[in-house]
Order: structure tokens, then sequence, then C-alpha cells
């Protein structure tokens, strides 16, 4: 089955830097790569996502780059703020009749 | 429009007791999913429902099971608990069913088993 593999699992950033966050997947048949954001004491919530027909999606201060080649994606945050500070986790699926696999996580604090 | 509601919030259980935890998904909402989340492990899929059937399964144990009812409110059971059965036990409702659609999480099940 698949297996998705995240790193770094803690990053500590100053405000204003930019954040990389990067995962990669086992099985080549994955097609679908979102991206969930975690604060802490809640749920939790999708931000972004990515299909395997494009490379890049971005959306303000976030983007998602895809590698099929090389079977991973990454999480890029310019500009950071401290409302990023969370966690956050990749997921991968290989077809929308399968379940989500997540990663383990990133702990992403930034200081002000 | 009410986010996914999770009952109870919090639980306290010892070991070898059984506990069935809660899930109204948002309405209109077919598709139930639970996840086990742990400081170590992240988030672990357990089963995915949709129109009160088990489409997928993750690769936990026969102690844990669940069902989804007509109006697709779902439950787990975990019978027999164990000590690394303590976790954050989360469900996740879409419109459809597969990865496909956005999940939407509760606020979980804090299960700590003494």
């Amino acid at each position: 089955g698949e297996n998705v593999e995240q790193h770094p699992s803690t990053l500590s950033v100053q405000e204003g830097d930019s954040a990389v966050i990067k995962c990669t997947y086992s099985d080549s048949a994955s097609n679908y790569f979102p991206w969930y954001k975690q604060e802490l004491g809640k749920r939790p919530q999708l931000i972004i996502d990515i299909r395997s027909n494009v490379g890049e999606k971005k959306d303000q201060r976030i983007a998602v780059t895809l590698n099929k080649t090389a079977k991973h994606f990454s999480l890029h945050i310019t500009e950071t703020q401290p409302e990023d500070s969370a966690v956050y986790f990749c997921a991968a699926s290989y077809s929308g009749n399968t379940p989500l696999v997540f990663g383990k996580g990133t702990r992403l604090s930034v200081i002000a | 429009k009410a986010g996914v509601t999770q009952t109870p919030r919090y639980l306290i259980k010892t070991r070898g007791q059984q506990v069935t935890l809660s899930c109204s998904p948002i309405s209109g909402h077919r598709s139930v999913s639970w996840y086990q989340q742990t400081p170590g492990q992240g988030l672990q899929f357990l089963f995915e429902y949709f129109s009160e059937t088990q489409r997928n399964k993750g690769n936990f144990p026969g102690r844990f099971s669940g069902r989804q009812f007509s109006n697709s409110r779902s439950e787990m059971n975990v019978s027999t608990l164990e000590l690394g059965d303590s976790a954050l036990y989360l469900c996740a409702s879409s419109l459809g069913a597969g990865a496909y659609n956005e999940q939407f999480f509760g606020p979980g099940t804090r299960l700590t088993v003494l």
C-alpha cells in the first residue's frame, strides 16, 4: 500500500521568512495530494491540494509543487506570519476510491 | 451550516472495557471517515462509510469496528481496550465517497485508557 514520508517533523522560521515542507510517496499511481493544517487544539482543515496532472498550484501565500518522477511534493509558505504556526499534514491517494494516507505531520513555529 | 460534531469529547476508560464514539456529519454529507491521531503516528485511517456501507478499512485489529446509520451519523466501537488505544479519534465527513472529496473534520474524541 501507499506510504507517505514527511520532513521535517519540526520547523522554526522567523516571521516573514519562507517555510518548505516536503513529502515523498511510494505508490507511483497516487494522483491526489492534499495538505491539511491543524492549529493547536483545533481540527485539521484542508488548505490546498494538487492533482497529478499539474505541477504547481498557488493560493495567495501558499503553494504546492509536485514532482511525479521523483514521487515527492512540497508545501511552500511565503512571508510567514504567527498565525501560520500549526501542524501541517500531507496526504496521498491513488484513486478517488481509496482513503487518504497521511504523513506524520510537521510542526511549524513562526517566531515573531 | 453546522460543522461535524463528535460525542463525547473526552473519555476515560480502563483496560479491557469497550467504548463507543459518535460522529454527526455536516448535513447533506453522506461519507464519514474515522482516523486515529497520536503524537508519534500522525493521522491513521480507520474506516470509511458511505450510505451505510463500509467502503474502506485501515490496518487496525478487529477490536475496532464501526457503522453508519441511514441519517449518515456514524459510530465506532473499540472493544477490549488496550493502553495503546489512547489517542484522539477524529471523524471527517464529505459530500461524496473517496479521497477526492474535501474532508471536514470534527473536533475529535480524546480517549484515555488507564
